[in-house]
């Protein structure tokens, strides 16, 4: 079975900082995606990005971007010019096609003004 | 935007009583999931729906729970006899293909 390992349980910094969330999975899968959801105080789940297991490309969304290391089973989310509305739980998810998604524990970020 | 619904935000019950979570997944989806959060807990599916019938479910997922799609919008998740443990967050996902996962708002289900 599939697990998704975050081991930061909390984070904080300063506004407009730059953070990096770590996220390790383990699988013995080729093909698969990988996810990461902002949880904010309203508890919705709310998609920030996603990778393609055969995509060797590191996806980005404008502030938000990865680094996918597929050997390693490696997935961190970095967000660069950190603002107040970052402040969130974030989940890594991982999933193979039309599955279900497997969520690691989540990491508290808090941006500090 | 198109967005995946849920109703109701928040529903209290009794210990024993029967509940029914509904959910509106965006319209041309053809992949429906149910997962649950305990507060301060990870994310744990529960069951996923397609082609009428259920694909895959979990061990949480047993004979209490039952999903249903009762027409072409409504995604129901129906809990026979709640228990004080059922009490949580439930969120309804959609999927148009086998790729990215869209979650509605969430029911917060609270069992006294």
């Amino acid at each position: 079975a599939q697990t998704v390992t975050q081991s930061q349980p909390e984070m904080s910094v300063q506004e407009a900082e730059t953070v990096t969330l770590s996220c390790t999975y383990d699988t013995s899968e080729s093909n698969y995606y990988l996810f990461w959801y902002k949880q904010p105080p309203s508890r919705q789940m709310i998609l920030v990005i996603r990778q393609e297991a055969y995509k060797q490309q590191n996806a980005t969304e404008n502030r938000f971007s990865v680094n996918f290391q597929k050997a390693a089973k490696s997935f961190s989310l970095k967000i660069s010019d950190s603002q107040l509305g970052d402040t969130a739980m974030y989940f890594c998810a991982f999933m193979k096609a039309a599955q279900k998604l497997v969520f690691g524990q989540g990491t508290r970020l808090t941006i500090n003004p | 935007e198109p967005e995946v619904t849920q109703t109701p935000s928040h529903q209290v019950t009794q210990m024993g009583q029967e509940v029914i979570l509904r959910c509106v997944p965006i319209s041309n989806h053809l992949y429906f999931y149910w997962y649950r959060q305990i507060l301060g807990q990870k994310v744990e599916f529960l069951v996923s729906f397609y082609n009428n019938e259920i694909s895959e479910k979990s061990e949480i997922f047993d004979d209490q729970f039952s999903v249903e799609r009762p027409d072409g919008s409504n995604f129901t998740l129906k809990i026979r006899s709640t228990k004080l443990e059922d009490s949580a967050m439930y969120f309804c996902a959609s999927s148009a293909d086998t790729d990215t996962q869209y979650f509605g708002p969430g029911t917060r289900l609270t069992v006294l």
